[in-house]
Parts: structure tokens; C-alpha cells; sequence
């Protein structure tokens, strides 16, 4: 099983311009989840989706968008890149029920925005 | 709403000193607390969770609901516990995790 896996791994976009970075997963779980990592701001959570078509807003969503319309893969979109939005980008996901609670996450997505 | 501090961005410690994490919270209910570790080069991965009561690695962790804490310790640091932590908190059977801002603990030989 690949687990969790994101693509691209590096990109960089002028501002202004759109992306999609691609999430998905091979374990057949249930939630799946899109973080930022910034320095000393840890990890905040920008959309999640607790199943296939459902979507929702997580702490810092604003100027960007998502969409989960096949259960393994979860989309994040930014319509008109901003410097503010340059980040490493984690994906992550979880089974819904039956033993602990574990989130399993992608390697990252480096992103630059100049 | 909830909130995860870790008030040490950086931490440097000798290999074979002990070493203490800190993380404090706010939850007004009943939390479930993670730590979760980024070591170089590799994805974020869970280290243990406090229902658990387990020792990973030779860390262990105490929730502390009075003081509102749930500090990692090790009693003897080594090279490879070199990562960068966070400590992570989850609403009472909730489907999100909030963070904490990140340590990042340096282990020297």
C-alpha cells in the first residue's frame, strides 16, 4: 500500500495564477483532511471531507477551494495564487470507526508563490 | 474553541540528558491528546496518544487535566530523537486535530 500520497511534491507559481494539488489515498478511509505548515504556526487546517462529496471549511480556508468527488482522492485548489499562500502542504487521512484515532499524512507539497 | 500551546519553538539538549516537551491546551470538555513527530525527509507520523498510556520510543507523555498539559518526556535524549514535534489535541469525538505551534528538539553527541 502506497498510504498517502500528494502530487506535485514541489511547485512554484507566480502570483496570480491557479493550481490543483492532488491527494489520495489507497486505505479506503473515510475522512480525509488539507493542512498548512508554517513556521511557528504548526499545522492549520484548511478544508476537510468526512466522505465523498461532502466538504467543509477548517481554520484557514479563505483562498482556497476543495473537492472529493471520488472517496480515495481529495482536491485543493487555489484560484489566483497569493505569496501569503507559499507553504508546505500536507494531506492527511483517516478510517472512521473501530480502533484509535490516528491521522495518516502524504509527504508534503512544497509551494512557492512569487 | 479549542487552542494547542507548545511554548518552546526550539530545544537543544545533550545526548543522554533527559528532555520534557511542554504542551498546554484549552478544551472546556473532555480532550483526547496526541504527539505526533516529523523527523528529516519523512512525513509527519503519530508518536502516541494519551489513552494509550504507552511509551514509544522511550517517550511518555502525562495528561495533566488540572494543569491542562500533556508534556512529552524522555529520561535520556538520543541523536535520533532529532525531529520536530507537535503536540495535538481532539475534541470529544470529534473528527478534527488542532495543533500546537511545533518544537523542534536538537539532539548533540
Amino acid at each position: 500500500n502506497a498510504g498517502v500520497t500528494q502530487t506535485p511534491k514541489f511547485r512554484v507559481l507566480k502570483t496570480g495564477q491557479s493550481m490543483t494539488l492532488l491527494c489520495a489515498q489507497d486505505m479506503n478511509h473515510e475522512y480525509m483532511y488539507w493542512y498548512r505548515q508554517d513556521p511557528g504556526m504548526g499545522l492549520r487546517l484548511i478544508h476537510y471531507s468526512v466522505g465523498e462529496g461532502t466538504t467543509a471549511k477548517g481554520e484557514v480556508p479563505d483562498g482556497y477551494n476543495v473537492s472529493r468527488l471520488k472517496k480515495q482522492n481529495f482536491l485543493l485548489g487555489l484560484e489566483s495564487a497569493a505569496p501569503s499562500q507559499t507553504s508546505v502542504y500536507f494531506c492527511a487521512s483517516r478510517r472512521t470507526s473501530g480502533g484509535a484515532y490516528e491521522q495518516y499524512f502524504g509527504p508534503g507539497t512544497r509551494l512557492t508563490v512569487t | 474553541a479549542q487552542r494547542v500551546t507548545q511554548p518552546e519553538k526550539l530545544l537543544s539538549v545533550f545526548k543522554g540528558a533527559p528532555v520534557e516537551l511542554k504542551c498546554n491546551y484549552s478544551y472546556s470538555g473532555s480532550p483526547e491528546l496526541f504527539w505526533y513527530v516529523q523527523y528529516s525527509r519523512q512525513r509527519l507520523q503519530l508518536l502516541l496518544r494519551h489513552i494509550s498510556r504507552e511509551s514509544i520510543k522511550g517517550f511518555t507523555a502525562d495528561l495533566n487535566k488540572g494543569e491542562t498539559s500533556f508534556h512529552l518526556k524522555k529520561p535520556f535524549a538520543q541523536e535520533e530523537d532529532s525531529a520536530m514535534y507537535y503536540c495535538a489535541l481532539r475534541e470529544t469525538s470529534g473528527s478534527r486535530l488542532t495543533f500546537g505551534e511545533g518544537t523542534q528538539l536538537t539532539v548533540n553527541p
